[in-house]
């Protein structure tokens, strides 16, 4: 079956400009996950999604970044106001409840 | 503070040699491991998941170990071919956070024909 998908696969962007990074998770997967890859700080969380739970949003760095995930399915992360320290490859993930995790391809965020 | 630590950063070895990597974690109210593997600019794949009840797992020439006492997972590779070069990471979620993963730095393997 499909796989979890993203999209742009790559996105350079001006400092100052906003951002959408979008996911698809594997259908029927309850659970969803935003986490960044950079150099400096390796692979770090930054949000999950379970059901229709609050989202845990411990992970993000500042309060230009957010995330939503409409009907239970597809998420977009959002980066307002983009900075050169935000550039990273960001993945998504999803799995079914607590169980293993599935990644997607990543998008490849480079702030000039 | 749940840390995941991997020795080596990078690992080199000839062809056909069998092979352990290395993980520690911190904190015992683990609730599952996972190791992945990354080619370069791709995402993660996962290879195997042990549960917090589960001593092992296998998958092929992958055998995956998790000892919650002592804090430490390995995986083991056999017979390593040219194909396994990739880094590789492991995981650790946790009972009383979420079931967000908390990742290794990771280590690169290099194996040489």
């Amino acid at each position: 079956g499909a796989g979890v998908s993203q999209s742009p696969s790559n996105k350079v962007t001006e400092k100052g400009k906003d951002v959408e990074l979008r996911c698809d998770p594997i259908s029927g997967h309850t659970a969803l996950y935003w986490y960044r890859q950079s150099l400096g700080q390796g692979l770090e969380f930054l949000i999950y999604f379970q059901g229709n739970s609050a989202p845990d949003k411990s992970g993000l760095p500042s309060d230009r970044f957010s995330a939503e995930r409409t009907g239970g399915s597809v998420s977009t992360l959002t980066i307002q106001r983009t900075q050169q320290e935000d550039s990273a490859v960001y993945l998504c993930a999803s799995s079914r409840s607590y169980n293993e995790q599935f990644f997607g391809p990543g998008t490849r965020l480079t702030v000039l | 503070k749940q840390e995941v630590t991997q020795i080596p950063a990078a690992l080199s070895v000839p062809e056909g040699e069998n092979l352990v990597l290395n993980c520690s974690f911190t904190d015992s109210a683990i609730y599952n491991l996972q190791w992945f593997r990354q080619d370069p600019g791709k995402g993660l794949t996962s290879l195997l998941l042990i549960q917090s009840s589960q001593r092992e797992q296998t998958s092929g020439r992958l055998n995956a170990s998790l000892d919650k006492s002592s804090g430490r997972s390995t995986l083991y590779i056999a017979a390593s071919q040219p194909g396994d070069s990739a880094t590789y990471l492991c995981a650790a979620t946790y009972s009383n956070a979420g079931n967000m993963l908390t990742f290794g730095g990771g280590t690169r393997l290099m194996v040489k024909p």
